[in-house]
């Protein structure tokens, strides 16, 4: 079945420490997104790519980093820049970029920060 | 820049109706609508693009006025699988691209 994975389902993280989170798609789709979500708050916009080998930052990017090297893949970097990065963080893809395309969610991850 | 939902929160009970407002301060390109349940990924339901198309689940229906920029998601019969919170996204032009910003989500709970 064609769909997105990420993994891990949850990540503990100590202070200091920088952490990938991984998001795969078998949908053959060239958009791809990272959103953080916080309790009780919508997705905010971390990093998005439209194209294999490049990506453009969010809303707030500050303290992430993302690679695009192959159109399937789309890992998160979580560094210890980012000052609170406890929160639940989805992986998005769409056929397209953004314009009347609906985005596919993976499960997501929930980053703890120990 | 983030679009307004409204209610924050509703209780029905199974079989009742109810509507979930997005409302924006900007033109807007297209209304994203998506169901978040606890702990799980975002589904999509609908989109309306400016001008009268949309594309979505057959059994949701939702308005878009253009005039007004704001979307109405109409939940009708209501079941207990239809609890969740509901997510609108307000889609933009700026520049040559477009600029999805989500609202901060209608939670509903259907009651037997």
């Amino acid at each position: 079945d064609g769909g997105i994975t990420q993994s891990p389902k949850y990540l503990f993280r100590k202070e200091g420490q920088n952490v990938t989170l991984s998001c795969e798609q078998n949908l053959n789709h060239d958009a791809m997104y990272w959103y953080r979500q916080d309790p009780g708050q919508g997705l905010r916009l971390i990093y998005y790519s439209q194209i294999v080998n490049d990506f453009q930052k969010g809303d707030i990017a500050e303290g992430y980093s993302v690679s695009r090297e192959k159109k399937e893949s789309f890992p998160l970097t979580v560094t210890s820049a980012q000052k609170n990065p406890t929160a639940f963080y989805l992986c998005a893809s769409s056929d397209r970029g953004l314009g009347y395309n609906e985005q596919f969610f993976g499960p997501g991850t929930r980053l703890t920060v120990l | 820049q983030q679009p307004v939902q409204s209610p924050q929160a509703v209780i029905l009970r199974e079989g009742e109706d109810a509507v979930i407002n997005c409302s924006s301060s900007k033109a807007l390109y297209s209304v994203h609508w998506y169901r978040q349940k606890h702990g799980e990924a975002p589904v999509f339901l609908m989109i309306l693009l400016k001008g009268g198309e949309q594309k979505g689940h057959e059994k949701i229906s939702a308005s878009f006025n253009e005039k007004k920029q704001q979307s109405s998601l109409y939940l009708t019969a209501s079941q207990l699988s239809y609890s969740g919170t509901y997510f609108c996204g307000t889609e933009y032009v700026r520049g040559s691209n477009y600029q999805l910003i989500w609202g901060a989500g209608t939670k509903l709970i259907i009651k037997p």
